[in-house]
């Protein structure tokens, strides 16, 4: 079975604009969850979304957006970019509620 | 809110060596608490878990321990080899109705010295 994907791997962008970043959830699963880590402030999550829905979101300024597509796959935007921005950007599946978060290589975001 | 305390921050042992990291929580109502291991470059991979109404967990060289009354849960490592040496994250549930809400520690540095 394969894991999480997600694209780009790497990105560079420079601050005000936007980027979109693309997750792959583990065939089957429903949930997917996003998580910024970054040195200072270790992982911390943004939000999740299970069957298109977004049931939870972490406190984070509004700039950061997601959405889920019928086919559980996921995007997670970030308008306005900031130099603070850059982090490493973690998408985790799973099945749902108390189930097992598998994670997947994350896209590493920097903003000049 | 859910607040996750992870110690020690690094950690430095002697191959063939036992590791343990201990986390402790805030949130009574958490009920599932995975560990996962960080290599560089990569994200973070699960390696074990263990739910509240478990004491205790072992998969060949890693255990985890659940304390509920004290709200701590700690990774013990034995017979350690250079490839346990990565960033090990603890993590607890937030208590919820629904969602899959995961607060997580701030990591600990293990270096296994051969």
């Amino acid at each position: 079975k394969a894991g999480v994907t997600q694209t780009p791997r790497y990105l560079i962008k420079t601050r005000g604009q936007q980027v979109t970043l693309s997750c792959s959830p583990i065939s089957g699963h429903r949930s997917v969850s996003w998580y910024q880590q970054t040195p200072g402030q270790g992982l911390q999550f943004l939000f999740e979304y299970f069957s298109e829905t977004q049931r939870n979101k972490g406190n984070f300024p509004g700039r950061f957006s997601g959405r889920q597509f019928s086919n559980s796959r996921s995007e997670m935007n970030v308008s306005t970019l900031e130099l603070g921005d850059s982090a490493l950007y973690l998408c985790a599946s799973s099945l749902g509620q108390g189930t097992t978060q598998y994670f997947g290589p994350g896209t590493r975001l920097l903003v000049l | 809110g859910e607040n996750v305390e992870q110690h020690p921050s690094t950690l430095s042992v002697q191959e063939g060596d036992s590791a343990v990291i201990k986390c402790t929580y805030s949130d009574s109502a958490s009920n599932y608490f995975p560990w996962y291991k960080q290599e560089l470059g990569k994200g973070p991979q699960l390696i074990i878990d263990i739910r509240s109404n478990v004491g205790e967990k072992k998969d060949q060289r890693i255990a985890v321990t659940l304390n509920k009354t004290a709200k701590h849960f700690s990774l013990h490592i034995t017979e350690t080899q250079p490839e346990d040496s990565a960033v090990y994250f603890c993590a607890a549930s937030i208590g919820q109705n629904y969602g899959q809400n995961f607060v997580f520690g701030p990591g600990t540095r293990l270096s296994v010295l051969p």
